[in-house]
């Protein structure tokens, strides 16, 4: 089946800083997500980008399909964003299914 | 209400019991998803229901029983688990179209004692 890499797996960061978290994945895929999980567990959608750049706010997106991968950047870290990152990619089968990656876990220390 | 509900929140059962999970999407959707996060592993796919009928059963054990009533409403029935089924029970909505966003709700992180 696909993989999904994300890296890095930790990040640990001041608050105001910049990051760039990435994910790889293996084959070519119809769909691509990206992932804040809240530390009560719900997963909240950041983009959905199966190609192309976006932007909202602090957070932008860009995924480069016929690379095979995607880049999620966080502007000015507040102590808000941290949490687990997750990125997923939509396989069609008939249907959806989304795999996901192994997350970054992102720390903001005020 | 809006987006994806899912209830209980929380849950701690027995080996014994049986107890069920509950999600209902207010989207419109019609592909409804079950996911299983585990400690320290990524997200897992246990069942696609797509307009009610299921079209993935990603070698779930049977004691993990889903029923997809309707477009809306999505049940994960628990019985005789194991304490290895302690996880976090996300359950998804999508249209079932290709390449379509996925919605999830808060989850069910249920503890089996």
């Amino acid at each position: 089946g696909i993989q999904v890499e994300q890296s890095p797996p930790d990040l640990i960061l001041q608050e105001g800083a910049n990051s760039t978290l990435r994910c790889n994945f293996s084959d070519s895929v119809n769909n691509l997500q990206w992932f804040h999980q809240n530390p009560w567990g719900q997963l909240i959608n950041l983009f959905y980008i199966p190609s192309g750049t976006k932007q909202n706010g602090r957070l932008s997106a860009t995924t480069v399909a016929t690379e095979r991968y995607s880049l999620l950047y966080i502007s000015s870290s507040q102590t808000t964003d941290s949490g687990v990152y997750f990125c997923a990619v939509g396989i069609w089968f008939g249907n959806e299914k989304l795999t996901f990656g192994t997350g970054t876990r992102l720390t903001i220390i005020p | 209400e809006t987006g994806v509900t899912q209830t209980p929140r929380h849950l701690v059962m027995g080996m014994t019991n049986k107890k069920s999970l509950k999600c209902e999407q207010h989207l419109g959707h019609n592909a409804m998803y079950w996911y299983k996060q585990s400690a320290k592993k990524p997200l897992e796919l246990m069942f696609v229901y797509s307009l009610e009928e299921r079209v993935e059963n990603n070698s779930v054990p049977s004691r993990f029983s889903p029923e997809c009533p309707n477009s809306s409403h999505l049940f994960l029935h628990l019985h005789t688990l194991q304490p290895e089924d302690s996880a976090l029970y996300l359950c998804a909505s999508s249209d079932p179209g290709e390449g379509l966003e996925a919605f999830f709700g808060q989850g069910t992180r249920l503890t089996v004692v």
